[in-house]
């Protein structure tokens, strides 16, 4: 079973630029996350799906993070315009999404970016 | 307030030594589940274990095995024979059943020496 994709795997770029980041759950899971993973921290999730709809985006800085997933399989992730501190690992992650108790979720190998 | 304390900042040791890597969660739920992620230098999160907070029995898979103390609030992991391999960074994780949000503690750098 394939896991996780996202791509890119890396990106560098510019404070102001805005950069997008794009993430295939693992086929059937209905349940995406997002999660930024600061360089010697443990992930922050910055947002939660359920199928195309938003279940958690309370960490989401909403004047320049943006995501969709508008039919309720893959997501994209935008950042614009991006600011230095914005430089972290950024991570998604699937669950099947189907059951009344927490699901295991399966991660990508993330984006790293870069904002210089 | 929901909390995972993962006290060990760094741990090194030389290859096939025993390692233990302490968790220690806060939850006011009695349904709660634990987690143990693996995070090498590639930066994949592997997903090791999940554990429900009413099965206390320890589980043991290969070199890895998992203390679940509900007495002390501690979830704690032993890598036996440690491997090179092994090098990574270990986060553990809680999920309570009110709350499906992963709370991560800051997680712990495991060095293996040859």
């Amino acid at each position: 079973e394939a896991g996780v994709a996202q791509s890119p795997r890396y990106k560098i770029i510019e404070k102001r630029q805005s950069v997008a980041f794009w993430c295939n759950p693992i086929s059937g899971h209905a349940t995406l996350y997002w999660y930024q993973q600061i360089l010697g921290q443990g992930p922050k999730l910055l947002i939660q799906f359920q199928n195309n709809g938003v279940v958690d985006d309370s960490q989401l800085p909403k004047d320049r993070f943006s995501a969709e997933r508008l039919k309720g399989v893959d997501s994209t992730l935008k950042i614009q315009p991006a600011k230095l501190e914005d430089s972290a690992v950024y991570l998604c992650a699937s669950s099947l999404g189907t059951s009344f108790t927490p699901d295991t979720q399966y991660f990508g190998p993330g984006t790293r970016l870069t904002v210089l | 307030a929901q909390k995972v304390t993962q006290a060990q900042t760094e741990i090194s040791v030389v290859e096939k030594e025993d390692v233990t890597l302490d968790c220690v969660y806060e939850t006011r739920d009695t349904t709660y589940y634990l987690f143990w992620y693996k995070q090498p230098p590639s930066g994949e999160l592997v997903f090791l274990i999940r554990r429900n907070s009413f099965d206390e029995q320890n589980e043991i898979s290969g070199r890895y095995s998992w203390n679940f103390q509900k007495s002390t609030s501690s979830f704690n992991f032993t890598i036996t024979a440690s491997q090179v391999v092994d090098s990574a960074v270990y986060f553990c994780a809680l999920s309570e059943a009110s709350n499906y949000q992963l709370i991560w503690g800051a997680g712990t750098k495991l060095i293996i020496k040859p």
